[in-house]
């Protein structure tokens, strides 16, 4: 059973930047894309950003001059860089596996870590 | 702008009820339409993909129909383990996630 853990501090400081890194365990991280999602009261469920395996990336345009997700296969892990945060970036924060082949979607979830933005 | 809207905003059903969850796009979507529940303290898990079939180990009282615009979450008769909130989520332009439709207990 492939399972997914978000790491990194839940606290961070106005105009300074979240970084968080997810660990994906019991399988393989190829052919799928990984994936950052986070969840708020107001805006609910917003998707952030995803890496392929090769390193392709496709990010949220709303987020997009500020994120950066890499990759480190050989770790089993990928990361979430989120530059000038402001309160508006806390949340929950998911990494996901997203599956093309015979199931397509967010098929694998985190837990979740909560990151407040906070002096 | 795309946009995901869902209703109603809460369905309140006494277990063993039918519950009908709307899902309405802004543009079409062809088929491209997950649906997820979510418990408190837990992530989203994923139930339907692709509009109406369902993912691993989700009962057969889970079902889901619609294209285009309009898709709808059935659940045929309520357990108690499945109060909760539904979210409906696109893949057609991007990912983005309905506001969620929370299912209570009458």
């Amino acid at each position: 059973q492939v399972q997914l853990q978000e790491s990194g501090p839940g606290l961070v400081k106005p105009s300074e930047t979240l970084s968080l890194t997810c660990t994906v365990s019991g399988g393989s991280m190829n052919d799928y894309y990984w994936t950052w999602i986070r969840q708020t009261p107001e805006k609910g469920l917003e998707w952030i950003g995803y890496i392929y395996h090769s390193g392709y990336t496709m990010y949220n345009p709303s987020v997009k001059s500020r994120v950066t997700i890499s990759i480190d296969t050989s770790k089993s892990q990928f990361s979430l860089g989120l530059t000038s945060v402001t309160t508006a970036d806390t949340a929950v924060y998911y990494c996901v596996r997203y599956a093309v082949d015979v199931v397509t979607g967010f098929d694998f979830w985190g837990r979740g870590t909560q990151v407040t933005v906070s002096s | 702008e795309f946009v995901l809207t869902q209703s109603p905003a809460t369905l309140s059903l006494s277990p063993g009820e039918r519950a009908i969850l709307s899902c309405r796009a802004s543009q079409s979507i062809d088929r491209y339409l997950a649906w997820f529940q979510q418990k408190p303290g837990q992530p989203p898990r994923l139930l339907i993909y692709d509009a109406s079939s369902r993912a691993s180990d989700v009962p057969a009282r889970f079902s889901a129909s619609g294209s285009g615009t309009d898709f709808t979450l059935t659940i045929t008769s309520l357990e108690p383990e499945d109060f909760a909130v539904y979210y409906c989520q696109q893949r057609r332009f991007l990912f983005t996630f309905g506001p969620g439709t929370r299912v209570e207990i009458k």
